[in-house]
């Protein structure tokens, strides 16, 4: 079956503009988490989403939100973008709520604020 | 608090041998542990997991252990080959306020020689 299906891979934004970002999982899990990954501070929890609704959430401000969708499709939103959001952003599915029986990830998708 | 570290930052190694990857984890009601692999330009892998009621669990080629008693894990490729060079990490699972945590360590990079 199809993996984790994130896109766009790469994206090139300016600060203060706004950002969305795509995540499919994979067929039948109804978890999403998206995760920021940099290389000062590995991968940080950013929010879960589980049959729509966000059940976990990380410590990251408001400018960052998500959504998720009757399908499980999910998006994630940053607005206001600031140069340290440049980051790749990894959406990772599971059948049950936060990946307690381990992630599938996407390849990510690379955001770049200049 | 959320610590979940490594204790080398980078592992270098000839191909064929053994590596040993380690881990130590904070949080003593933590119930389940698992291992990714993230090689360059894709998102982390699934290698391994095991349960708190174990100690030891191999698959193909990798062993995890588990040390409860001084809240260390490891991870040992045999026979190590030059695809085995990625960034690994190790992640702890437990239940915090009623939701469940999945909590990822910074990586170990390991480089595979030749």
């Amino acid at each position: 079956k199809a993996g984790v299906t994130q896109t766009p891979r790469y994206l090139i934004k300016t600060r203060g503009q706004q950002v969305t970002l795509s995540c499919s999982p994979i067929s039948g899990h109804r978890s999403v988490s998206w995760y920021q990954q940099t290389p000062g501070q590995g991968l940080q929890f950013l929010f879960e989403y589980f049959s729509e609704t966000q059940r976990n959430k990380g410590n990251f401000p408001g400018r960052f939100s998500g959504r998720q969708f009757s399908n499980s499709r999910s998006e994630m939103n940053v607005s206001t973008l600031e140069l340290g959001d440049s980051a790749l952003y990894l959406c990772a599915s599971s059948s049950h709520p936060q990946g307690v029986y381990g992630y599938t990830f996407g390849s990510g998708t690379r955001l770049t604020v200049v | 608090g959320e610590s979940v570290g490594l204790h080398l930052p980078t592992l270098s190694v000839q191909e064929g041998d053994n590596s040993i990857i380690n881990c130590a984890y904070s949080n003593s009601a933590s119930d389940y542990f698992i291992w990714y692999k993230q090689e360059s330009g894709k998102g982390p892998q699934f290698i391994i997991d095991i349960r708190s009621n174990m100690d030891k669990r191999q698959g193909q080629r990798v062993t995890v252990l588990l040390n409860k008693t001084v809240k260390h894990l490891s991870l040992q490729i045999a026979a190590t080959q030059p695809g085995d060079s990625a960034v690994y990490f190790c992640a702890e699972s437990y239940t915090q306020g009623g939701s469940e945590k999945l909590v990822f360590g910074k990586g170990t990079k390991l480089t595979v020689n030749p």
